[in-house]
């Protein structure tokens, strides 16, 4: 059973702070995408990528994939209340399913 | 508005009765999918359609039953459920089924309740 682990899994942090979660399996995917939950919405895309080692910025958010493309970062610089939400990140797999990890519950104190 | 609009947004029902939920895609999508989503647990991909042919069932109870008339459209029949059935049960849809790096787009979700 292919398993994506991300961790932590709750986090409570000030506005302002830095903050990084972190997504890892023993898979190697072809690509991962990160998504943001809010409360009573669906998760909406912030991004993929694709290739061993990609880093790309959306903001203040900067998303790593790793070399061997089995594990991935979301770090949030001066986090605020505004990055409130469930982030999920999702590997593509060979299937062509998406192996879904179980979340990061991020709360921003203003 | 996301595109995909999910119908009810909450539901509360008896193990003994028979309820649809619905989706609505307008975004020209060729496959569309059911999830279903348990709090601290992953999201269960439980049915994929793609051009209105179902392409994945991941071992799904009988006591739930997709309907995708037309590749806008699904429906997620439920029937005798049981309580670990409450979840949210969300929709999704993206341009094209087996494409790795194809973005999927959600609805918000049918909050389900199993009396």
């Amino acid at each position: 059973t292919q398993l994506l682990e991300q961790s932590p899994q709750f986090l409570s942090i000030q506005e302002g702070e830095n903050l990084t979660v972190y997504c890892n399996s023993s898979s190697v995917f072809s690509s991962l995408q990160w998504y943001r939950q809010e409360p009573g919405e669906g998760p909406v895309l912030l991004v993929t990528v694709v290739t061993g080692g990609e880093v790309k910025k959306l903001k203040r958010l900067t998303f790593q994939f790793g070399d061997a493309r089995k594990d991935s970062s979301l770090h949030i610089t001066a986090a605020q209340p505004g990055d409130t939400g469930l982030y999920l990140c999702a590997g593509a797999c060979s299937n062509y399913q998406l192996i879904w990890g179980a979340g990061t519950k991020l709360i921003i104190k203003p | 508005e996301t595109g995909v609009t999910q119908t009810p947004r909450h539901l509360v029902m008896g193990m003994t009765n028979k309820k649809s939920l619905k989706c609505e895609q307008h975004l020209g999508h060729n496959a569309m999918y059911w999830y279903k989503q348990s709090a601290k647990k992953p999201l269960e991909l439980m049915f994929v359609y793609s051009l209105e042919e179902r392409v994945e069932n991941n071992s799904v109870p009988s006591r739930f039953s997709p309907e995708c008339p037309n590749s806008s459209h699904l429906f997620l029949h439920l029937h005798t459920l049981q309580p670990e059935d409450s979840a949210l049960y969300l929709c999704a849809s993206s341009r094209k089924w087996a494409d790795d790096n194809q973005p999927q787009h959600f609805g918000d979700g049918t909050r389900l309740s199993i009396l």
